[in-house]
């Protein structure tokens, strides 16, 4: 149980195209998901948080118009890197948490690595 | 400020006993988790920690203390595959904050 899948799970893109990330848990509901980055040999950075249903939440310098955040549905949250740079490839990285019979715990896709040319 | 510290890499040897201490200050606290992260792959849970003591599960144990705002995951019995990141978060309020991770390398 606990599944969290992330689609692509890596992507290549042009420079100021736009690129959507979905993030899905497969086998319980999710009150809310998070929206992390990673750089190399970095540890994650919590980007934004989103709750069904409501706005995301942001974290401190990130901008909200670049990286908009759905969380449509309580499987479903997308993440979409608008006008991409090359600054912008990562490793994107979504959790979901929910009522999933344990501790209020965070459970991580697989992530997706996105590379800006 | 929020600030959780890992030591950046370790070695150990295959079949040993390794320790990863975090120490954590934090404006809240709500529990303190630690993830597996092998590269270019995404963390897998580990261990949960909200009271003090100690938590074993299988060749994993980990332990708090509140009021030293510190914490240890302990790997017994380490196998090649346990090499991989080891990432210390903290709860607070909502949303984790990671520690900079631990690289640990298991020789044979």
């Amino acid at each position: 149980g606990a599944v969290v899948s992330q689609h692509p799970s890596w992507v290549i893109c042009k420079s100021g195209t736009s690129v959507k990330i979905e993030c899905r848990s497969l086998d319980f509901q999710a009150t809310t998901m998070f929206w992390y980055r990673q750089f190399p040999k970095q540890s994650l950075m919590l980007m934004a948080t989103s709750n069904e249903g409501s706005k995301a939440t942001y974290e401190q310098g990130v901008e909200k118009d670049k990286f908009l955040i759905n969380h449509a549905s309580l499987t479903l949250s997308t993440l979409t890197v608008t006008s991409a740079h090359p600054e912008d490839s990562s490793f994107y990285i979504c959790s979901a948490r929910g009522l999933a019979g344990l501790t209020d715990t965070q459970y991580f896709g697989p992530g997706t690595r996105l590379t800006v040319l | 400020g929020q600030n959780i510290d890992q030591p950046t890499e370790m070695t150990a040897t295959e079949g040993a006993i390794v320790q990863i201490n975090c120490t954590y200050q934090t404006s809240g606290f709500n529990g303190l988790f630690w993830y597996q992260q092998h590269a270019g792959e995404a963390p897998t849970f580990l261990s949960y920690n909200v009271l003090d003591g100690l938590e074993e599960k299988g060749r994993f144990s980990s332990f708090l203390s509140r009021s030293k705002g510190y914490s240890y995951l302990l790997l017994k019995e380490l196998q090649m595959k346990d090499s991989a990141s080891y990432l210390c978060a903290v709860k607070d309020t909502d949303k984790l904050i990671f520690g900079t991770g631990t690289r640990l390398q298991v020789f044979p």
